[in-house]
């Protein structure tokens, strides 16, 4: 059964203050990586999709990174318009090719 | 005008109840999807339809129907509306296996 687990659950950043979002995962035959954004009370926003250990990309202040294990969302000096949950989901090649296997995400707030 | 549409936005009913929701989509995707999303849980599959014939159970189905009445068309039904059933409910639409899905706006519904 394919499973990812994003930490940390929750994350206050000061603005202009990098950090890093993680996504472990398991999954058997990985056919793409995911983040999207969530705003409160809104549907998923995509972000990235990775397919392969080494992919990494950059979308303004955002850079996705993956490896066999796990994917980094890297944020360099976020704004207050960054806060937002994450939410990380991969795809796998074993039998079922439709299934998002999604983690609980981390919520992400960025103080002025 | 937003590729995928929810309707309605928010919906309060009363338990025993059937209630529809509807999802269109403009992005020309073949497969289609029904989420919920609890807090703490996730987002979990309900139903998802590769083309107009093709309808199939997610992992959480039991006390929900659906309705493919077009390619850009897809109904999710509560049957007979309980009160855990109170969640929010995402539609989404994807052009292949492999590929991205992309979200609606969600339905808030209260189960009273």
């Amino acid at each position: 059964e394919d499973q990812v687990t994003q930490s940390p659950e929750a994350l206050r950043l000061q603005e202009g203050e990098s950090s890093s979002l993680n996504c472990s995962y398991t999954v058997s035959g990985l056919r793409g990586l995911f983040w999207y954004r969530q705003d409160p009370g809104k549907g998923p926003e995509f972000l990235f999709t990775l397919y392969s250990a080494g992919e990494e990309k950059e979308k303004e202040r955002l850079k996705a990174t993956l490896t066999k294990k796990e994917s980094f969302l890297h944020i360099t000096a976020p704004k207050p318009e960054d806060s937002a949950t994450y939410l990380c989901a991969v795809q796998g090649g074993g039998g079922s090719n439709y299934k998002l296997t999604f983690g609980k995400g981390t919520l992400l707030t960025v103080n002025p | 005008d937003a590729d995928v549409t929810q309707t309605p936005r928010n919906r309060i009913t009363k338990t025993g109840k059937r209630i529809m929701l509807e999802c269109s989509q403009t992005k020309g995707h073949d497969r289609m999807y029904w989420y919920r999303q609890d807090p703490g849980l996730g987002l979990r599959l309900i139903y998802y339809s590769f083309d107009v014939k093709d309808i199939n159970k997610g992992e959480i189905s039991d006390g929900y129907s659906v309705s493919r009445q077009a390619q850009a068309k897809f109904s999710l039904s509560l049957e007979s509306a309980i009160p855990n059933q109170t969640a929010l409910y995402f539609c989404a639409t994807s052009g292949g296996g492999w590929e991205t899905q992309y979200f609606g706006p969600g339905t808030r519904l209260l189960v009273l």
